[in-house]
């Protein structure tokens, strides 16, 4: 059974912090997503990792993929209160998506 | 735009009764997923079906039902024996399913609550 989890849950830092979230997941995986919702609304899709040792980078956010380790990492570069939100990796599986509890990331000013 | 459109986007259910999510999706994609999500257990999968008049069951597909006759639409029935129906449920949709390069698209979610 594919078994997806992050950590930290809840995460609280200062602005101008660098932070990273964490992902792992139990089985071999084709793929593996990363999203952002606010509070009240819905997904909003960040990264797709397709392979070990993929890494994207979008402004203070950047993901990689280690397929060996089933580890996916989120870093968090020089945090803005923009950034708060709850981040989910999505891990791909014989046509299922399964979810992480998700990590709620609160950026104080 | 193209886009997934979830509707009503907050739902009462009394008790007995059966409810219908409505899913409607013009991305012309394959692939659609129905999530239930609770505060602190983030998005646990209830069906997803691959193409049209077919479709699997999730991790907790007990107490609700789906049906998949056009490409475009994928509704999810909340049943009476769905005890606990209270949450957020979200659609998505993809290209192509687990295999795809391309992220799920999400409607904007129903909150169904009890009366």
């Amino acid at each position: 059974e594919l078994k997806v989890e992050q950590n930290p849950l809840f995460l609280s830092m200062q602005e101008g912090k660098n932070y990273t979230i964490y992902c792992n997941y139990s089985t071999t995986s084709d793929r593996l997503y990363w999203y952002r919702q606010d509070p009240g609304k819905s997904l909003e899709s960040l990264f797709v990792l397709l392979s070990n040792g993929a890494v994207k980078q979008e402004g203070r956010l950047m993901a990689s993929l280690d397929t060996k380790a089933r580890l996916s990492t989120l870093h968090i570069t020089a945090a803005v209160h923009d950034l708060s939100a709850t981040y989910f990796c999505a891990v791909s599986r014989d046509d299922k998506i399964i979810f992480g509890k998700g990590t709620r990331l609160h950026i104080l000013p | 735009d193209g886009g997934i459109t979830q509707s009503p986007k907050y739902l009462f259910r009394k008790e007995g009764q059966n409810v219908t999510l409505s899913c409607e999706q013009n991305l012309n994609h394959d692939a659609m997923y129905w999530y239930r999500q609770d505060p602190g257990q983030g998005l646990r999968l209830i069906y997803y079906s691959q193409i049209v008049n077919d479709f699997q069951k999730g991790d907790i597909a007990e107490g609700y039902s789906v049906s998949r006759e056009k490409k475009e639409s994928f509704p999810l029935t909340v049943t009476s024996a769905q005890k606990n129906p209270t949450a957020f449920y979200l659609c998505a949709s993809s290209i192509e399913g687990g295999n795809s390069n391309q992220p799920q698209h999400f409607g904007d979610g129903t909150r169904l609550s009890i009366l």
